[in-house]
This record gives structure tokens, C-alpha cells and sequence, in this order.
């Protein structure tokens, strides 16, 4: 079935590093993916996404390409602030299979001044 | 324009009591979900509206029950508390079943 894995986290950089959170997915069709952003205490919020192949979701200085053939979105950010600092999750959908909207568990960021 | 919004954002329960938990958005959204967030596990689907009037199970039903009231709002009900379902609870809606989802602020729920 679909399923979507994200690198263990946490993960902790010095502001204005470059920043690499790593997520493959499983899917039967051709996914929708998503990058969603929760800073503590809030909800989630939707970062960035990507609807076919080759696409290119961006935001807030944050980018993730959709790669077919490594099934892969990983996130990254050229470089990253203090207020970056946040638990970030892949996610996807699959038009074939509408019952079901996958997260990844979340990758933490710490981003140190 | 509100987006998602939940009450309450804290609740305190002893074993057995039951509560409900409200959820309304203003997107003019078709589907509405709920979730649950624990430590280390991520997001997991308890219910799910696909749209006004029809409601399915999703990963970790067991406990809860559900209403879509009409197309703004969909409660989460918990008939008798459990220690296991202190948690965090996320609505969430889309405009369509398999669209992006936009999620409220979260009720942080301690069964004691």
C-alpha cells in the first residue's frame, strides 16, 4: 500500500546552514505530495506541494522537487533561521485511492543561533 | 476568515466521562477529518467525512464516534474516557477528499 518515510530526526544545524530533510514515498498512482510545517504548540500548516512529476513546490525559502524515478520530495532550504525551528512532515495523496492521505512520522528541526 | 477552528483547546477528563469535541471551518471545504497525535507516532486518522452526510473509520476508530453536523461542522464524540486517549485531537478539511488538508489548532485532551 501507499506509505511515506521521512529521515529521523532530530535534526540540528547552525542558523544559516543548509537544511535537507529526506522523504521517499510508496504509492500505486500518481501522488500528490506535500510538505507540512507544525511549530510547538499550533497545528499543522501546509508548506509547500507538488501535484505531478518534475514538479517544483516553494515556499518561505523552502523547496522540494517531485522525483518520479527516485520517488522521492526531499525538503530543503539554502539557509535556515532560528525561527525554522519546527517539526516538519512529508505527506501525500493518491487520486487512485481516496480513503487515505499518508503522513510521514515527522523530522524535527533545531536550528541553533 | 477563521480557517479551522476547535474547541476547547484543553480538556481534562477522568476515566469514563465523555465529551465532545467541536470542529467548524468556513472554506466551504467537502471533506472534514480527525485526528490523533502522540508522542513519536505521528499523525493517525480516526474519522473521516468525505463529504456532507457520509462519515468512515479510519486507522484508530475504536473509542470515538463521530458527526457531520452539516458541511461546516464535524464533531468527534468520546463516550467513555480512557487513559489511552489522552492526546493531542486535529481537525482537518480539504476541498476535496484527496486535496491538500488544512488543519486546526489542535485539543490537547489529558484522561486522568
Amino acid at each position: 500500500g501507499d506509505s511515506v518515510t521521512q529521515m529521523e530526526g532530530p535534526v540540528t544545524l547552525s542558523e544559516e546552514a543548509f537544511l535537507t530533510i529526506n522523504c521517499t514515498y510508496t504509492a500505486t498512482g500518481y501522488p500528490s505530495l506535500f510538505w507540512y510545517v507544525q511549530y510547538p504548540g499550533e497545528g499543522l500548516q501546509l508548506l509547500l506541494k507538488a501535484t505531478k512529476a518534475d514538479d517544483k513546490g516553494s515556499n518561505k525559502g523552502f523547496e522540494a522537487t517531485y522525483r518520479k524515478e527516485t520517488t522521492s520530495f526531499h525538503l530543503e532550504k539554502g539557509s535556515v533561521q532560528v525561527s525554522d525551528s519546527a517539526v516538519y512532515f512529508c505527506a501525500l495523496s493518491d487520486p487512485y485511492n481516496f480513503n487515505k492521505f499518508y503522513f510521514g512520522s515527522g523530522t524535527k528541526l533545531n536550528v541553533k543561533p | 476568515n477563521a480557517g479551522v477552528t476547535q474547541t476547547p483547546k484543553f480538556q481534562v477528563l477522568k476515566t469514563g466521562q465523555s465529551m465532545t469535541l467541536q470542529c467548524a471551518q468556513d472554506m466551504n471545504h467537502n471533506s472534514m477529518y480527525w485526528y490523533r497525535q502522540d508522542p513519536g507516532m505521528g499523525l493517525r486518522l480516526i474519522y473521516y467525512s468525505a463529504s456532507e452526510g457520509t462519515t468512515d473509520k479510519g486507522e484508530v476508530p475504536n473509542g470515538y464516534n463521530v458527526s457531520r453536523l452539516n458541511k461546516r461542522e464535524f464533531s468527534l464524540r468520546l463516550e467513555s474516557a480512557a487513559p489511552s486517549q489522552t492526546s493531542v485531537y486535529f481537525c482537518a478539511s480539504s476541498e476535496l477528499i484527496y486535496y491538500e488538508q488544512y488543519f486546526g489548532p489542535g485539543t490537547r485532551l489529558t484522561v486522568t
